[in-house]
């Protein structure tokens, strides 16, 4: 069982609200990502900090943000929800290197009416 | 563009049954792993397979890769049950710094 949590894992708010989806590991690892998912499909990563104080963007553009205050701690902000950000929210960690695999949490599922 | 590509998109087989899957993708690649996704729930990693590896077995997994074919496939023998999930293949490609590209995925429906 990885050591990687999500919350909350699921949300419902309305248009224009903000929302933090929360993001913590006790592993000790210095990579953590964030991938969007909607049902039946690819993984998107849409962030990414290879340790504290580094964030970068993924492939899919997206209107959130995230901080690396923290090792274990990655959380992920919409400042304005809408409908199109409607999605499942994966987060997942790794060890630095190119050979380790990728430990995921349970993944938060956004709907915004 | 996804760097993996992944057929068939669904499969269903019944209990006792080997469940085969493909992956292709683009570019060269460090290493191609394969993760397992049940409904609704986070990603369990499976299997790491590195460029200059050709087969990797683990437990009732065997996993080959073929890089001048650009191509792995996924081999689940006598499945259960409790295989049913979507499987998906992801890349880290060579210029990547280690980021995974995941394909779209197979849904396995194994009946008893």
């Amino acid at each position: 069982e990885a050591d990687i949590y999500q919350t909350p894992r699921y949300l419902v708010i309305g248009t224009g609200k903000k929302i933090t989806l929360e993001c913590s590991q006790t592993m000790g690892h210095d990579k953590m990502y964030w991938y969007q998912q909607d049902p039946g499909m690819e993984l998107h990563l849409i962030h990414y900090s290879y340790g504290v104080n580094s964030t970068e963007k993924g492939d899919l553009s997206s209107e959130s943000t995230v901080s690396r205050i923290r090792t274990e701690h990655f959380p992920l902000t919409l400042e304005s929800a809408r409908p199109s950000h409607t999605s499942q929210y994966l987060c997942a960690s790794s060890e630095k290197g190119l050979y380790y695999e990728q430990y995921f949490g349970p993944g938060t599922r956004l709907t915004v009416t | 563009s996804q760097q993996g590509e992944e057929d068939p998109q669904a499969l269903s087989i019944q209990e006792g049954e080997n469940a085969t899957m493909n992956c292709s993708y683009k570019t060269s690649i460090n290493n191609l792993q394969w993760y397992r996704q049940n409904s609704g729930r986070g990603l369990v990693h499976l299997i790491l397979i590195r460029s200059n590896e050709r087969e990797k077995h683990s437990g009732r997994l065997r996993v080959t890769l073929d890089t001048s074919k650009k191509s792995s496939s996924l081999l689940i023998t006598a499945s259960r049950a409790a295989d049913t999930a979507s499987y998906f293949c992801a890349t880290v490609p060579t210029d990547s710094w280690g980021k995974l590209q995941f394909g779209a995925g197979t849904q396995v429906v194994v009946t008893p």
